[in-house]
């Protein structure tokens, strides 16, 4: 079965720092892979995904995503923090084994951006 | 606005009681994802749904849950006789296809509050 890990639940950085949020994922078979943000009380908006190709994928907000295979990892960073960033932030990986649409999530992480 | 419309925003019912929580997918997208997301937690698939027809239903819970897409009108996730535990915000995505590649376009969810 596919799965998603978010290492760390709470990630907090100053403006202008390095954003690093960690996802790993299991999967038998090449796997689509996506990072959605979500604001208070609002939807989840795709902010990039991987399908193939290119494995460095660029995405809204100046955010970018590496699929690292021999890692099964795909680390979602941007170079410099923006207060507007302070979000929570979805790991998601196409499900294979069920009807191959729907998505499996990680648990999110929490983004705080310290002015 | 074509985006994926949910209603209503917000749900209060009483132990008992049943819930109703519509979907309208994107214009051109016949496919249709329910998703609950509980607190701390990440969001999981629950059914999908394409016009009239189940496609995958192995995330709903077996009793007192039930979706449907019907040929004219939107998506509707039925909860009968809600419990506590079943407070959490439901949201539903659309895609044009059901591919895995797709992007899904998530609505801005229904909180619902079960008292």
């Amino acid at each position: 079965a596919q799965s998603v890990t978010q290492l760390g639940s709470h990630v907090s950085v100053s403006e202008g720092a390095l954003v690093l949020l960690r996802c790993n994922y299991s999967s038998s078979v090449p796997p689509y892979l996506f990072w959605y943000v979500q604001y208070p009380n609002q939807g989840l908006q795709l902010l990039l995904k991987y399908t193939t190709g290119a494995t460095l994928v660029k995405g809204i907000n100046g955010f970018e995503a590496e699929f690292k295979k021999s890692e099964t990892s795909f680390h979602l960073t941007k170079p410099s923090a923006h207060m507007s960033d302070a979000a929570e932030y979805f790991c998601a990986v196409s499900d294979y084994g069920g009807s191959q649409g729907n998505l499996i999530f990680g648990k999110g992480t929490k983004l705080s951006v310290k002015p | 606005n074509a985006g994926v419309m949910q209603n209503p925003r917000h749900l209060v019912r009483r132990r008992g009681q049943e819930a109703r929580l519509r979907c309208s997918p994107m214009k051109g997208h016949s496919h249709v994802y329910w998703y609950r997301q509980l607190p701390e937690e990440g969001l999981k698939f629950m059914v999908y749904l394409q016009k009239e027809n189940i496609i995958d239903e192995s995330g709903m819970p077996k009793e007192r849950f039930s979706a449907e897409f019907p040929k004219e009108g939107p998506s509707i996730l039925r909860i009968q006789q809600v419990v506590r535990g079943d407070s959490a915000a439901y949201f539903c995505a659309s895609s044009p296809q059901g591919l895995g590649q797709e992007t899904q376009y998530f609505g801005p969810g229904t909180r619902l509050l079960v008292l």
